[in-house]
């Protein structure tokens, strides 16, 4: 079946290290973006990719990093310098992020990241 | 500046009633998209309705349906005869970014129905 797949679904972390989130995604989707949600809140970009090797700043990308070496796979990594890290974190996928053509996002299950 | 804006945190409703979420948005584009998600208690974004500025229309899908109205800035949600499994966040998204295809959410309102 096509679809985004988050591994894992929790992580625990303790204070100080990094941690890489996986996604990963089978519908040939050129664009990947990953969101924080926080509790009461709505979602926020961290980062986005258009195109592999290819990859930009969303709106809260300070303490993550990614890479986009293939365009199935988008990871990402919380490094120690994100100061709140504990949240859900959401990884989606769209059809074609550069064209214009208005992409519906869709969404894989979240990893639900616990710093201890 | 872009923002969308839900104001109804939590609505709770019993079994068959019908319910409305409000979803009030800003831009400055002329031409912008909006997007209804579901979020049920396992976390994933299930993609509900996308909806473009030049298009008024109201749509129907079964018991969802959708009011699209410009001249309020609002893209209202309802629900008719609501069931169960329809507890969830629900949220309203606007596309913003140019040529990008970038999103900026409200804040989710979470629906509780009860049996």
């Amino acid at each position: 079946d096509g679809g985004i797949t988050q591994s894992p679904k929790y992580l625990f972390r303790k204070e100080g290290q990094n941690v890489t989130l996986s996604c990963e995604q089978n519908l040939n989707h050129d664009a990947m973006y990953w969101y924080r949600q926080d509790p009461g809140q709505g979602l926020r970009l961290i980062y986005y990719s258009q195109i592999v090797n290819d990859f930009q700043k969303g709106d809260i990308a300070e303490g993550y990093s990614v890479s986009r070496e293939k365009k199935e796979s988008f990871p990402l990594t919380v490094t120690s310098a994100q100061k709140n890290p504990t949240a859900f974190y959401l990884c989606a996928s769209s059809i074609d992020g550069t064209s214009g053509v208005i992409d519906t996002q869709y969404f894989g299950p979240g990893t639900r990241l616990t710093v201890l | 500046a872009q923002k969308v804006t839900q104001a109804q945190t939590e609505i709770s409703v019993v079994e068959k009633e019908d319910v409305t979420l409000d979803c009030v948005y800003e831009t400055r584009d002329t031409t912008y998209y909006l997007f209804w998600y579901k979020q049920p208690p396992s976390g994933e974004l299930v993609f509900l309705i996308r909806r473009n500025s030049f298009d008024e229309q109201n749509e129907i899908s079964g018991r969802y349906s959708w009011n699209f109205q410009k001249s309020t800035s609002s893209f209202n949600f309802t629900i008719t005869a609501s069931q169960v499994v329809d507890s969830a966040v629900y949220f309203c998204a606007l596309r913003y970014g140019g040529a990008t295809n970038k999103l900026i959410f409200g804040t989710g309102t979470l629906l509780a129905v009860q049996p």
